[in-house]
């Protein structure tokens, strides 16, 4: 079946780039996600590109997408304090390919000083 | 401006009774979901909805039964709560591209 998945920690210094990879399995994916999760709360979305769609630039973000090696990469440009949270890569799903959301386990993403 | 919205935010419930979580959307999505979260792990799809009238089930439906006679409301029954439903739950809505969520019920079953 339909699969999501992410490497479950990164730790990067205050002022580098984050770069948090994720692979899927369904390649009729139509629309993958990236979401936020701070402690105790819900999710946020962050952004979201659209399959046939290679990279997508939104402030800090940019998103990466390699259909091929059904690989996609969400990379935060001067990670700040801010940024540590959860990141959960999702993708569309399902037998009618797109009924599903289906969510990687999710990157704890942790901020040195 | 509400987005999804979820209610209630907390409850506690003991073992055997029933409970139904509420969810309701403004942004006249077709498309509705619930997931559970236990403590330090992902999301599990329960139930899921592609419009009104139709539910399906996710990876996770035992124990819990979903309705959706409008394309606004899809909310989530708890029938004989046990403590392994104990988690927090989240509803979501999606268009053809944006999906959004709503803030979570933290249900606690003792």
């Amino acid at each position: 079946g339909e699969d999501v998945e992410q490497s479950l920690f990164l730790s990067v210094r205050e002022g580098d780039s984050s770069v948090i990879n994720c692979t899927y399995t369904d390649s009729s994916s139509t629309y993958l996600y990236w979401y936020k999760q701070e402690p105790g709360a819900g999710l946020q979305l962050l952004t979201y590109i659209f399959s046939n769609m290679d990279m997508k630039q939104d402030q800090r973000l940019t998103v990466l997408l390699n259909k091929k090696d059904k690989h996609l990469s969400l990379r935060i440009a001067d990670t700040q304090t801010g940024d540590s949270a959860i990141y959960f890569c999702a993708g569309l799903g399902g037998m009618n390919r797109d009924d599903k959301i289906i969510f990687g386990k999710g990157t704890r993403l942790h901020i040195l000083p | 401006n509400a987005g999804v919205t979820q209610t209630p935010k907390f409850r506690i419930l003991k073992i055997g009774q029933s409970m139904t979580l509420q969810c309701a959307q403004d942004m006249n999505h077709n498309y509705m979901y619930w997931y559970r979260q236990d403590p330090g792990m992902g999301l599990k799809l329960i139930y899921y909805s592609v419009g009104a009238g139709i539910t399906d089930k996710g990876e996770v439906p035992n124990g819990y039964n979903v309705s959706r006679s409008t394309t606004e409301d899809f909310p989530l029954r708890l029938e004989l709560a046990a403590p392994s439903q104990t988690s927090v739950y989240f509803c979501a809505s999606r268009s053809d591209s944006e999906a959004f969520f709503g803030q979570g019920t933290r249900l606690t079953v003792v």
